[in-house]
C-alpha cells in the first residue's frame, strides 16, 4: 500500500477555499486516493475519494493530478466546523485504510 | 439507523488486566477493522478481518487479539502483554469485494485508561 505526505498544518480564512495537498508518488493503478476527516475524540468521517477522474460530492472536491502522484482536497467555502485533522490515504485491493499524519486545518474567523 | 457501535465510551482497567473492547456494525459489510490512535498522533491498523473466521495483523498487533465469529461483531482484546494500552481505540468497517472502491465506516471509538 502506497503511503502518503501531508504538511502538518494549515490555516484557512472562514468563508474561503480550504486546499488540502497530498502527495502519493508510490501509488499504483489499482489504488485509490480517500480523504477522511477527524474531529477531535470521534470517529474518522469519510468525505470523497478518486482513482484518476477529479470527484466531487456535497462536501468537497478532489483533483487529482494526470500522474496521480498527488492529489488535492477543496473545501469550497470553510467554515469553523470545518476545523479538523484531514487525513489522505491510498487504499488497494489489500482493504488496509493505512493512516498518516494527517494536516490539522484551522479554519480562522 | 446502521452503522458501527463501539462500547463502553471510556473504560478503565487496572494494570495486568485484559480487557475486551466491543466492535457491532449492522451495515452487512464484510472487512473490519481496529486501530489505535495516541495523543496527536494518526491511526494505526492492528488487526483487521475480510471474512468471518479469518483476520490479519496489522502494523502494531503486539499484546491484542481479536476473534471474528460472527459477521457483525468484531472484539478487540487488550492483553497484558500490551506494554502502553491506554489509548483511543477505533473500528471500521466496510463492504469487500470491489475493496479499492468502498469507503470504510467508523465507530466513535473507546478510550481506554489503564492505572
Amino acid at each position: 500500500d502506497a503511503k502518503t505526505t501531508q504538511p502538518p498544518s494549515m490555516d484557512c480564512a472562514e468563508g474561503r477555499a480550504a486546499n488540502l495537498p497530498c502527495n502519493h508518488s508510490t501509488i499504483s493503478g489499482n489504488e485509490y486516493v480517500y480523504w477522511y476527516r477527524q474531529i477531535h475524540s470521534q470517529g474518522p468521517q469519510y468525505i470523497i475519494h478518486g482513482l484518476k477522474n477529479n470527484e466531487t460530492n456535497e462536501m468537497a472536491s478532489l483533483i487529482i493530478t494526470e500522474d496521480r502522484k498527488s492529489s488535492t482536497l477543496i473545501l469550497p467555502h470553510a467554515t469553523l466546523r470545518d476545523t479538523a485533522v484531514y487525513y489522505c490515504i491510498v487504499k488497494g485491493n489489500t482493504g488496509k485504510l493505512i493512516f498518516g499524519q494527517g494536516t490539522t486545518l484551522q479554519v480562522k474567523p | 439507523d446502521g452503522g458501527i457501535t463501539q462500547s463502553p465510551k471510556y473504560l478503565f482497567r487496572k494494570e495486568g488486566q485484559n480487557v475486551t473492547l466491543s466492535c457491532e456494525q449492522n451495515l452487512n459489510h464484510d472487512a473490519m477493522y481496529w486501530y489505535r490512535q495516541d495523543p496527536g498522533q494518526g491511526l494505526r491498523l492492528i488487526y483487521y478481518s475480510q471474512i468471518v473466521n479469518d483476520f490479519q495483523k496489522g502494523d502494531i498487533a503486539e499484546g491484542y487479539s481479536v476473534s471474528r465469529e460472527k459477521k457483525e461483531s468484531f472484539p478487540l482484546t487488550v492483553t497484558s502483554a500490551q506494554k502502553n494500552p491506554t489509548a483511543f481505540y477505533l473500528c471500521a468497517s466496510s463492504p469487500w469485494g470491489r475493496v479499492g472502491d468502498t469507503e470504510a465506516f467508523f465507530g466513535q471509538g473507546t478510550r481506554l485508561t489503564v492505572v
